[in-house]
């Protein structure tokens, strides 16, 4: 069975400072992943994901995660957080049908 | 494109009601699915569809029925809601089922309470 988890419930950041959010992931295959970003309010929008090919994928907002098959984990980074940065992120995995984590919700400070 | 749209924003139910969330796309979407959003559970899939007139089961489908007559349209009926239900629901769709072809786009959501 496929499943995600997103070890860390909540991460506090300052403004300027980077960011590293942390996925593991169970998959019998080579796994399809994704990284959503939700803001308070609106639905999930989609910030990078990985099928195959390079392991360190870009996405927009200047976010960019790696892929690392031995230790089954997908975790995005940004190098400079924006204050408009603060949102919950859910990293997924799976091919027609998605599991999501519990999600990771980031806090900005001035 | 309007993309993907949800209709209501909200709605608060009484036990035992039933209700209709609507869900459109105008991207010609062949695959489309319903989810549930709870606190510390991230999202759950509850029912998908791979075209019209083909739907089939999600993690957590007990409660809610879809059907899909048209590509665009994919309904989610709770036939008796219960408190349990309470949860915001976010309808989805991609272009091809398998979708490590292309990405799912997500509604807004419509936040449901039930009494």
């Amino acid at each position: 069975a496929q499943s995600v988890t997103q070890p860390d419930i909540h991460i506090t950041v300052s403004e300027g400072a980077s960011l590293e959010l942390r996925c593991n992931y169970s998959y019998g295959a080579t796994p399809y992943l994704f990284w959503y970003v939700q803001s308070p309010g609106q639905g999930l929008q989609l910030l990078l994901k990985y099928f195959s090919g390079d392991t360190l994928v870009q996405g927009i907002k200047g976010f960019e995660a790696e892929f690392k098959r031995s230790q089954s984990s997908f975790n995005l980074r940004k190098p400079s957080v924006h204050w408009s940065d603060a949102a919950e992120y859910f990293c997924a995995v799976g091919e027609d049908k998605l599991s999501f984590g519990a999600g990771t919700t980031v806090t900005v400070r001035a | 494109n309007a993309g993907v749209t949800q209709t209501p924003k909200f709605q608060v139910l009484k036990t035992g009601q039933s209700m209709t969330l609507q869900c459109a796309q105008d991207m010609n979407h062949e695959y489309m699915s319903w989810y549930r959003q709870d606190p510390g559970m991230g999202l759950r899939l509850i029912h998908y569809s791979v075209g019209a007139g083909i739907t089939d089961q999600g993690e957590v489908p007990n409660g809610y029925n879809v059907s899909r007559s048209t590509t665009e349209d994919f309904p989610l009926r709770l036939l008796s809601a219960a408190p349990s239900q309470t949860s915001v629901y976010f309808c989805a769709s991609s272009s091809d089922y398998g979708i490590g072809a292309d990405t799912q786009y997500f509604g807004p959501g419509t936040r449901l309470t039930v009494l």
